[in-house]
């Protein structure tokens, strides 16, 4: 079974950027796996960032980015926050109507 | 702006079946795919499966076995039911809208315990 891959924690600067990135154990991502980005607080529901690739959700700021990288989708945080302190997962669709959450990126800024 | 509402029995004993509603409030659910997604404690989010307005369903292949969702569209609302509960299914259970993952439910805590 094809498992979605995460950084299991990433450090960022205040104001610095940082890329999170989503693959797959076996293969390479591309826009045709829908990659989506959410973002996620202790005790609340995700917050869509991302979908499709590089779509961003509606009110979310455009320091946030989406893109395929090196066979892998990525989000891109520029100018760092404090309150970007959060986890981070993306989904991939696997096709035939089959969805698979990454294991989460816990990222830290300071 | 369309929100979504849960609801369902919290507490579960072993083997009981666990049964959720997702209610679509501001919009309808023709022409989407609506999805339930899960958290157990301190992990990950686990796509559990979705269904189509017309009734069309895939599932997580390592929780088929066990999972029925259905949709009522006189309601406008969709429904979980997963089957033999464990200590393992012990979560948050989340309903969101599929594609553009742009409406999420609040999440509904289930516990199962003797």
């Amino acid at each position: 079974q094809t498992v979605v891959t995460q950084e299991p924690s990433i450090s960022v600067s205040p104001g610095g950027t940082v890329t999170l990135t989503c693959g797959l154990s076996s293969g390479s991502v591309s826009s045709s796996y829908y990659p989506s980005w959410y973002q996620q607080t202790p005790g609340q529901a995700p917050r869509t960032l991302i979908y499709s690739t590089n779509t961003r959700s509606s009110g979310v700021p455009d320091r946030f980015s989406g893109s395929i990288l090196a066979n892998k989708a990525a989000l891109t945080i520029t100018g760092a926050q404090a309150d970007d302190e959060s986890d981070y997962y993306c989904v991939l669709y696997m096709g035939s109507g089959i969805w698979v959450f990454g294991g989460g990126t816990k990222l830290t800024v300071l | 702006q369309v929100q979504l509402q849960q609801w369902g029995a919290g507490l579960l004993k072993p083997s009981e079946t666990l049964s959720l509603t997702c209610g679509v409030y501001g919009g309808s659910l023709s022409g989407y795919y609506w999805a339930w997604i899960r958290q157990p404690p301190g992990k990950g989010l686990e796509w559990i499966g979705e269904i189509h307005h017309s009734g069309g369903t895939n599932y997580n292949p390592s929780l088929k076995s066990r999972v029925t969702i259905s949709v009522d569209t006189s309601k406008n609302q969709f429904s979980l039911k997963l089957s033999s509960v464990t200590a393992a299914d012990t979560a948050v259970y989340f309903c969101a809208r599929e594609w553009d993952w742009d409406v999420w439910g609040k999440g509904t805590t289930v516990t199962v315990s003797s």
